[in-house]
């Protein structure tokens, strides 16, 4: 059984760029959920995607946008970036959409905008 | 707006002492809370969940409390062992789709 892969796991961008986070999800898993922590801050909730259409939003701008693959992989795309995106982006799969049901987080990516 | 809060952000406790780990949360709606360990350089990994029908749930050295009126839950780690230091984060959850985490509770167990 493989875990949940995240890639890269580091990552420098300048702001305005652009920038694009790729998740595995854990195997026979078809819900992946997007959770950015900044320094000092638990995770806060992006967005969360099921069967490859988003299903449900936190408080994030809409430069923050996602995709799911038919294989439930997913990507977290964010558009001009800013200074406080500075942040480790987690991804987590479960096997559904429910908060009551136990996510596998994966390793993060952390991406600095300088 | 941190609906989930957790006011300790490090703790240090002896080797097979009681750990305690508190948080708190102001969403009377939360049902279902969980905490994670989080090592540095890796995510965050479950570790013990209660929902809100019980006020005490226990797996092995964890035991998670839970009381309601006071919306407090706590995480005791009983005896405490040097690979428990990490990171601890409270979550809870409205039966959506998402997790409102706390900030951390950086654990350090003494040899």
């Amino acid at each position: 059984e493989t875990g949940v892969t995240q890639s890269p796991t580091h990552l420098i961008k300048t702001r305005g760029q652009q920038v694009t986070l790729r998740c595995s999800s854990q195997s026979g898993h078809n819900t992946v959920s997007w959770y950015q922590q900044a320094l000092g801050q638990g995770p806060q909730f992006i967005f969360q995607y099921y069967r490859e259409e988003e299903n449900g939003r936190g408080n994030f701008p809409p430069r923050f946008s996602g995709l799911q693959f038919p294989n439930y992989s997913s990507e977290l795309n964010v558009n001009a970036l800013e200074l406080d995106d500075s942040a480790l982006y987690l991804c987590a799969s479960s096997l559904g959409p429910g908060a009551n049901t136990e996510a596998f987080f994966g390793q993060g990516t952390r991406l600095t905008v300088v | 707006d941190q609906q989930v809060k957790q006011n300790s952000p490090s703790l240090s406790v002896q080797e097979g002492r009681i750990s305690i780990l508190n948080c708190d949360y102001t969403n009377s709606m939360f049902d279902y809370f969980l905490w994670y360990k989080k090592y540095p350089a890796e995510g965050p990994t479950f570790l013990i969940s209660i929902s809100s029908i019980k006020d005490k749930n226990e797996d092995g050295r964890f035991t998670v409390f839970l009381n309601k009126s006071a919306k407090h839950l706590s995480l005791h780690i009983v005896p405490s062992q040097p690979g428990d230091s990490a990171v601890y984060f409270c979550a809870a959850s409205d039966g959506g789709n998402q997790f409102y985490f706390g900030t951390g509770t950086s654990l350090t167990v003494i040899p």
